[in-house]
């Protein structure tokens, strides 16, 4: 089983408002990521947890905030967010964070920012 | 970042043809990973290579690592509908612990 989860599917906030993006996997992976993907780009690396400790953020803004409650759970924080920032957000995983081992992925949220 | 070369940005083919893209890069990668993206949804591994020179078949696509490390390609034979997406090589490189990623190669099929 290869399955990373994601919710919500779909999410509209306004500039002003506090949201959640939630990510599951149980396959035992103990790296797991947060990207931003636009429209026909390939996805944008955010944030890098290994064995629930932040690894890596990509000078990510502020208004982004990630969260590894465990190993299986992952969740982005949003809030006062901008139009720019509307994109499909992806959840990753791998069994550790080095090049032998492979990422998969949730399905996204899309994000719709207004 | 740094990205990796991938080629045709976009093809159109009709059912039942074959297909090959690559990527290249100008450093040595010690992993290729080649996925598959549906419009809406999120990328899907098809297949992952670790050796130079190594060639894996996944159903009707098949993918090398090149020889010199530097490049990769991707080729599905005998095309389908289902085929339509978007194709994007990743890979490592030396000691980054982040995925590079190509810039996709949109692929449209004619029935």
């Amino acid at each position: 089983d290869t399955e990373v989860t994601q919710t919500p599917k779909h999410l509209v906030m306004g500039m002003t408002n506090k949201k959640s993006l939630k990510c599951e996997q149980h396959m035992g992976h103990r790296a797991m990521y947060w990207y931003k993907q636009k429209a026909k780009k390939p996805p944008e690396l955010m944030f890098v947890y290994s064995y629930e400790k932040l690894s890596i953020n990509e000078s990510v803004p502020s208004r982004f905030s990630p969260e590894c409650p465990n190993s299986s759970l992952l969740n982005l924080h949003l809030h006062a967010l901008q139009p720019e920032d509307s994109a499909l957000y992806l959840c990753a995983s791998s069994q550790r964070d080095r090049d032998s081992y492979e990422q998969y992925f949730g399905p996204g949220t899309r994000l719709t920012v207004t | 970042g740094q990205q990796l070369n991938q080629s045709p940005q976009s093809m159109f083919i009709q059912e039942g043809e074959d297909v090959s893209m690559n990527c290249t890069s100008s450093s040595i990668f010690n992993t290729w990973l080649w996925y598959k993206q549906d419009p809406g949804e999120g990328p899907v591994l098809l297949i992952a290579l670790y050796k130079a020179g190594e060639l894996t078949s996944n159903g009707r696509l098949t993918a090398q690592f090149g020889i010199t490390r530097k490049d990769s390609f991707l080729n599905i034979s005998a095309s389908i509908p289902s085929d339509v997406g978007i194709y994007f090589c990743a890979g490592y490189a030396g000691n980054n612990r982040k995925l590079i990623w190509g810039l996709g190669t949109s692929l449209a099929v004619n029935p």
